[in-house]
């Protein structure tokens, strides 16, 4: 089956501290790889996407590589910002259009 | 380019009650997914319309039921409500097409059960 699997928060750095949040798949066939963001009271927005093996999905510093031989999909950050304090969260698009999201991970920055 | 809305905004309802909650997809999108997340957790896949039709369903009973209408806006409805139904129900719309066709979130509806 399809499962998405998060690294558990929550995550607090200080602002300026080099980010990693873990994500891990399980998924038939070739799935598209999508890290979200969720910001208080809002709904989730698309941080970036990769689609094939070895693809690298980035925006607004955010990055994550798509890795066919370990399953994984982790989200890194150079240097964070208090603004960047959300719950993310890692999620697969196998056959067919449905998503499968893990459990998210809430990260808080402080300055 | 308008995003996907969803009304209420907020909805507080009593166990066995009925539902509806509305969506409106992004213009140009032809498929609508619902989601249910607890508080806490990942968005759970209720199901998803294409075209009017139902076109995949999560583990969901079928109390949880849904329209999709000819201008791709959709209806979740959610019949003997319980008390773990509370939590906020997303819509998302995107193309069918196309292997990374992301969704388009809307703010969701919180309900809530009593």
């Amino acid at each position: 089956g399809n499962s998405v699997t998060q690294m558990e928060g929550p995550v607090t750095l200080s602002e300026e501290a080099f980010l990693t949040i873990n994500c891990t798949y399980t998924a038939t066939g070739y799935p598209s790889l999508f890290w979200y963001v969720q910001y208080p009271g809002e709904g989730l927005q698309l941080l970036l996407k990769a689609t094939k093996a070895d693809d690298k999905g980035s925006n607004k510093g955010f990055e994550a590589t798509y890795r066919k031989e370990t399953t994984s999909f982790h989200l890194e950050k150079g240097s964070v910002q208090v603004s960047d304090s959300a719950v993310y969260f890692c999620a697969l698009r196998a056959t067919g259009n449905q998503f499968y999201f893990g459990t998210g991970t809430s990260l808080t920055v402080i300055p | 380019e308008t995003g996907v809305t969803q009304s209420p905004t907020h909805l507080i309802k009593t166990r066995g009650q009925q539902v509806t909650l509305r969506c409106s997809s992004q213009s140009g999108h032809n498929t609508v997914s619902w989601y249910q997340q607890a508080l806490g957790q990942g968005p759970q896949f209720i199901f998803q319309y294409y075209r009017e039709e139902e076109n995949g369903r999560g583990n969901f009973p079928p109390r949880f039921s849904g329209l999709q209408f000819p201008n791709y806006s959709s209806e979740l409805n959610v019949n003997a409500l319980e008390l773990d139904d509370s939590a906020l129900y997303l819509c998302a719309s995107s193309l069918a097409s196309g292997r990374a066709n992301e969704q388009f979130f809307g703010p969701g509806t919180r309900l809530t059960v009593l």
